[in-house]
């Protein structure tokens, strides 16, 4: 079965500093990963994804992720982090050959001026 | 850019009444998928519908629950009598491929409140 687990549940940076947000996956098979941004009140929206093309995907809004596979992890970063970022991030899994994706529980960013 | 539009946006329903939540999938798009986020929880997988059918479901989606696609542009969830637990966020979603192709597309999302 597919599952992602996602470190903190709360991450709060400096405006201008490092964004990192993790999450490791549990997948039997190389699977498709994916991170989605939730600002309030609002709905999902695709940031990047992994489809095994290369292991270091760049998304919209300067984030990037690397996959990972000796470590099953796909963490989620931006080199300078920005007020504007502040919003709920999920991660998710989807294997190759199903339709549905797996999300994992969120990680909430609070950027502090 | 093409968007999947639902409808409402914030709905609230009494207890035991039936309720139906609409979404306007993109339309060139093949598969149709129902999500829910209880608050402060993450989101879960509902159904997909493919070809006019279910084509996968979890053990949520109990039959308290269906989905319908009554024309060519709607695709429908309706919960039959609602429980104060079917509380949460609801997002429609549609892919002109599976999952692992490029235009997974969610909306928005309806807020369902059973008081």
């Amino acid at each position: 079965a597919q599952s992602v687990t996602q470190l903190g549940s709360h991450v709060s940076v400096s405006e201008g500093a490092l964004v990192l947000l993790r999450c490791n996956y549990s997948s039997s098979v190389p699977p498709y990963l994916f991170w989605y941004v939730q600002y309030p009140n609002q709905g999902l929206q695709l940031l990047l994804k992994y489809t095994s093309a290369a292991t270091l995907v760049k998304g919209i809004n300067g984030f990037e992720a690397e996959f990972k596979k000796s470590e099953t992890s796909f963490h989620l970063t931006k080199p300078s982090a920005h007020m504007s970022d502040a919003a709920e991030y999920f991660c998710a899994v989807s294997d190759r050959s199903g339709n549905q994706f797996y999300f994992g529980t969120g990680t909430s960013l609070t950027v502090i001026p | 850019e093409p968007e999947v539009t639902q409808t409402p946006s914030h709905q609230v329903t009494q207890m035991g009444q039936e309720v139906i939540l609409r979404c306007v999938p993109i339309s060139n798009h093949l598969y149709f998928y129902w999500y829910r986020q209880i608050l402060g929880q993450k989101v879960e997988f509902l159904v997909s519908f493919y070809n006019n059918e279910i084509s996968e479901k979890s053990e949520i989606f109990d039959d308290q629950f269906s989905v319908e696609r009554p024309d060519g542009s709607n695709f429908t969830l309706k919960i039959r009598s609602t429980k104060l637990e079917d509380s949460a966020m609801y997002f429609c979603a549609s892919s002109p491929l599976q999952a692992s192709g490029p235009g997974y597309t969610f909306g928005s999302g309806t807020r369902l409140t059973v008081v």
